[in-house]
């Protein structure tokens, strides 16, 4: 069975420090891993990763993926109130199971002011 | 270009009743999956439909849980029977393509077994 571990399962910090997430998983036929912001709806699509040692960013976020060691981390830096949010990673097999995530149980982020 | 549109945002049932939950994929995504959301836990997949046809089933309880993606309409997910551990957040997320790459949520339906 396909299985995806995050941690910590919280975290609690002030603005303006670098925040570091973890994920790693167990899955067959890997095919993606993809991280999700969800605050209180719906899940919200930060990056996908296919490749392993190529960083994906987008402002302050960023994301690198490892194939060998099944892991991927989330980096957040100048934390801002508005990262309070659960961050979730999850991955996607191929063959038979195409399009269907797992999810782990998310990474529940708090900025303190 | 709205995107996924799931109602009601909120439904409460007795025990005992019927729900069903609708979920209206982006406009030009004929791949629709279900998530089911329990307190305290990750997202865990139950469904996935393409128009008229269920895909994978895998996730969804053999009793009581059926979903359909008719030619025309939402997706509905319907449960018989609600029970109280049937309580959770159900998301439905749509793509346009077979596979995970495009897919977008909608807001849930959070549903509350009284």
């Amino acid at each position: 069975e396909d299985k995806v571990v995050q941690s910590p399962l919280s975290l609690v910090v002030h603005e303006g420090d670098t925040v570091t997430l973890n994920c790693s998983y167990e899955v067959t036929n890997f095919r993606s891993l993809l991280w999700y912001k969800q605050e209180k709806k719906a899940p919200t699509f930060l990056f996908m990763l296919t490749s392993s040692g190529i960083e994906k960013k987008s402002g302050r976020l960023s994301s690198i993926l490892d194939k060998k060691e099944l892991f991927s981390i989330l980096n957040i830096t100048a934390t801002q109130t508005g990262d309070s949010a659960v961050y979730l990673c999850a991955v996607e097999a191929g063959g038979t199971s195409y399009g269907k995530l797992t999810f782990g149980q998310g990474t529940i982020l708090t900025v303190h002011p | 270009n709205a995107g996924v549109m799931q109602n009601p945002r909120h439904l409460v049932r007795r025990r005992g009743q019927e729900a069903r939950l609708r979920c209206s994929p982006m406009k030009g995504h004929s791949h629709v999956y279900w998530y089911r959301q329990l307190p305290e836990e990750g997202l865990k997949f139950m469904v996935y439909l393409q128009k008229e046809n269920i895909i994978d089933e895998s996730g969804m309880p053999k009793e009581r849980f059926s979903a359909e993606f008719p030619k025309e309409g939402p997706s509905i997910l319907r449960i018989q029977q609600v029970v109280r551990g049937d309580s959770a957040a159900y998301f439905c997320a749509s793509s346009s393509l077979q596979g995970a790459t495009e897919a977008f949520f909608g807001q849930g339906t959070r549903l509350t077994v009284v």
